[in-house]
């Protein structure tokens, strides 16, 4: 049982190039999300999946795009990176519990630099 | 707005000490609170989470935090700090209802020898 599973581990980008972060859990979740980690503003949510078949904008969606391939799998597409988007990126599960107090877990995240 | 507010950047505390990192929030309605620590370079870890019932929640570690409604307050305690509990702690809010979850910015927490 890998849990969430990230890659690549790290990666550095010209400004204008794509790239796409992969994503897999091997846990049954329903839902998952990607979030950046910058110094001192803690995570923010850039997109999330509620179930398979839907996503939905976070709190900084711009200048990325989302897919959710099937229930294990959760890409994000950065169709032409700048400089702002360097941060660290991580993605997580979690399970459906009634009354919504689902805890969430983490994949090991992915350090993108772009130049 | 929904926020939640991690007063200190850092906290230090000497080995054996006891230790609170200080976490309030600002919702409407019933919120679910969660801690979660995260060590250099790894992704973040699950410590406890307060849903209902008993104020006081004991979690992972020897973690425990205190729900108080009338502070919105959720402050991460251990009754002795280790040096391997220094880390990076993360209080998160989650409202019924919702998929999102909103962070904090973090406290470093140092222990020392």
């Amino acid at each position: 049982n890998a849990g969430v599973t990230q890659t690549p581990k790290f990666q550095v980008l010209k400004t204008g190039q794509s790239m796409t972060l992969q994503c897999a859990q091997d846990m049954n979740h329903n839902s998952m999300y990607w979030y950046r980690q910058d110094p001192g503003m803690g995570l923010r949510l850039i997109y999330y999946s509620a179930s398979e078949g839907t996503t939905d904008k976070g709190e900084v969606p711009n200048g990325y795009n989302v897919s959710r391939l099937n229930k294990r799998e959760f890409s994000l597409r950065l169709e032409s990176a700048a400089p702002s988007q360097t941060s660290v990126y991580f993605c997580a599960s979690s399970p459906p519990l009634a009354g919504g107090g689902d805890t969430q877990y983490f994949g090991p995240g992915t350090r993108l630099t772009v130049l | 707005a929904q926020s939640v507010a991690q007063p200190e950047d850092q906290v230090n505390v000497a080995e054996g000490n006891p230790l609170t990192v200080k976490c309030t929030y600002s919702v409407s309605g019933n919120p679910y609170l969660f801690w979660y620590v995260q060590y250099p370079n790894r992704g973040l870890q699950f410590l406890l989470k307060y849903i209902t019932g008993d104020n006081l929640v004991k979690g992972s570690y020897g973690f425990e935090a205190e729900f108080n409604k009338s502070q919105t307050s959720f402050h991460l305690k251990k009754p002795s700090a280790l040096v391997s509990d220094s880390a990076l702690y993360f209080c998160a809010v989650k409202m019924a209802g919702t998929y999102k979850y909103i962070f904090g910015t973090g406290t470093r927490l140092k222990v020392l020898a």
